[in-house]
């Protein structure tokens, strides 16, 4: 069974520049997440789908970030434009049914703003 | 809302020896609760899990955590560490009702020396 991929895997960019992740969840997953990892802390839920739809995107700053998941598979997260605290490890996860208690992670995006 | 507070952020400890990483929550309502794992540029991988039943929670490599309600603590223990154990260790925390949504604790690094 192929893992959760995302794509970039690293990537640098300048303050103010615009960036995209790219998530693919394990088939089948209805439930998808998107977790920022600051250095030295823990992952912080971003937003959460449930097929399209989107369920929890109180943590997610809407004034520069956005993600969809079109057609409830493989989604994308934004930041429009980018801050230096916006540095950090973006990492996707998804699970079977939003009751599954085991989320499965990418190997998450690292993120550098200068 | 909940919380997690992981005490220590790094621990060493010799090959062979036992380990405690110790995780304490804070939660209004039931909840349930994990150990994940991350080796160096990967994902997070869940170690173990505690939903109900016997309080003694046996999860993958050797490793098992306690749930005490009283103490608030759901504290990770191996009997025997190797070499591929270091590796960095979050305990997380999520309400036993509605969507999951974690709350991840700032991670513990275990260093395992021989």
């Amino acid at each position: 069974e192929a893992g959760v991929a995302q794509s970039p895997r690293y990537k640098i960019i300048e303050k103010r520049q615009s960036v995209a992740f790219w998530c693919n969840p394990i088939s089948g997953h209805a439930t998808l997440y998107w977790y920022q990892q600051i250095l030295g802390q823990g992952p912080k839920l971003l937003i959460q789908f449930q097929n399209n739809g989107v369920v929890d995107d109180s943590q997610l700053p809407k004034d520069r970030f956005s993600a969809e998941r079109l057609k409830g598979v493989d989604s994308t997260l934004k930041i429009q434009p980018a801050k230096l605290e916006d540095s950090a490890v973006y990492l996707c996860a998804s699970s079977l049914v939003p009751g599954d208690y085991e989320q499965y992670f990418g190997p998450g995006t690292r993120l550098t703003v200068t | 809302a909940q919380s997690v507070t992981q005490l220590d952020s790094q621990v060493p400890v010799f090959e062979e020896a036992p380990v405690e990483l110790r995780c304490n929550y804070s939660s209004s309502v039931s909840v349930y609760l994990f150990w994940y794992v991350q080796y160096p540029n990967q994902g997070l991988q869940l170690l173990l899990k505690y939903l109900s039943g016997s309080t003694l929670v046996k999860g993958i490599n050797g490793f098992e955590a306690e749930f005490n309600k009283s103490q608030t603590s759901f504290h990770l223990r191996k009997p025997s560490v190797h070499i591929s154990d270091t590796a960095e260790y979050f305990c997380a925390v999520s309400k036993n009702t509605g969507f999951q949504k974690l709350v991840f604790g700032t991670g513990t690094r275990l260093l395992v020396s021989p």
